[in-house]
């Protein structure tokens, strides 16, 4: 069973930092795409960024290029978010999302596997 | 604003079929990327739906379809039920923004 379990959520002033992890389990880790996703309070979900299956291809939303770093541990089955220069409209829950295949790439790709949520809140 | 647009909520009684749309343009849903769909319960994490425009994953039942057409997409729910009230999202792909991209949401409520 895929297990994804996301933590390093919490309170930070703007212009911080956090660094989100995503736990996986249950599957070969380093084959599969992973994305982290999030979804600000009684907003729609919104796409942040993905990284491939070795780590060597990242792709990032435009709004949070140069302030978002995407990367992964595959010897630790871990995916992690590196979030710089928080401001308030990063407030939201942060989710780690699997694709469905380690075959996919790019526009192929979608969101298989879900973990729970870590909830990021800006505020002074 | 999302770059896929969907009706904010949509209501039906049970037993009922309710449809809920999903417009995009010639970069995502037209560009023949395929459109995918969410199910987010209260206070829960989002559930892959639907797949591919019309797949349902194990365990899904037969009450959810959903289909593709030009630049849109539409997903069905039939025989209502009160623990498919819910937010629905459907998501495709942009290839102008290189990138994911999801509707803006519905919120179905079972009257």
């Amino acid at each position: 069973e895929v297990q994804l379990l996301e933590s390093g959520g919490g309170l930070v002033q703007p212009g911080g930092s956090l660094r989100l992890s995503c736990a996986a389990s249950g599957f070969t880790f380093s084959s599969y795409g992973m994305s982290w996703v999030r979804q600000a309070p009684g907003k729609a979900l919104e796409w942040v960024s993905h990284i491939s299956g070795s780590g060597g291809s990242t792709y990032n939303e435009d709004s949070v290029k140069g302030r978002f770093i995407i990367s992964r541990d595959n010897s630790k089955n871990t995916l992690h978010l590196q979030i710089n220069s928080l401001r308030a409209d990063d407030t939201a829950v942060y989710y780690c999302a699997k694709d469905q295949s380690r075959f996919c790439s790019g526009g192929s790709c979608y969101f298989h596997d879900w973990g729970q949520g870590t909830l990021v809140t800006v505020s002074s | 604003q999302s770059v896929l647009t969907q009706s904010p909520s949509v209501s039906g009684a049970p037993g009922q079929r309710v449809t809920i749309s999903c417009t995009g343009s010639s970069s995502n849903i037209g560009a023949f990327y395929d459109v995918h769909w969410y199910q987010q319960l209260p206070g829960t994490a989002p559930k892959l739906l639907i797949y591919a425009n019309s797949n349902r994953p194990s365990g899904v039942p037969d009450r959810f379809s959903g289909s593709k057409s030009d630049t849109s997409a539409s997903l069905a729910i039939t025989g209502l039920q009160a623990e498919d009230e819910a937010d629905y999202y459907c998501q495709s792909y942009d290839t102008s923004l290189s990138g994911w991209v999801f509707g803006g949401g519905t919120k179905l409520t079972v009257l």
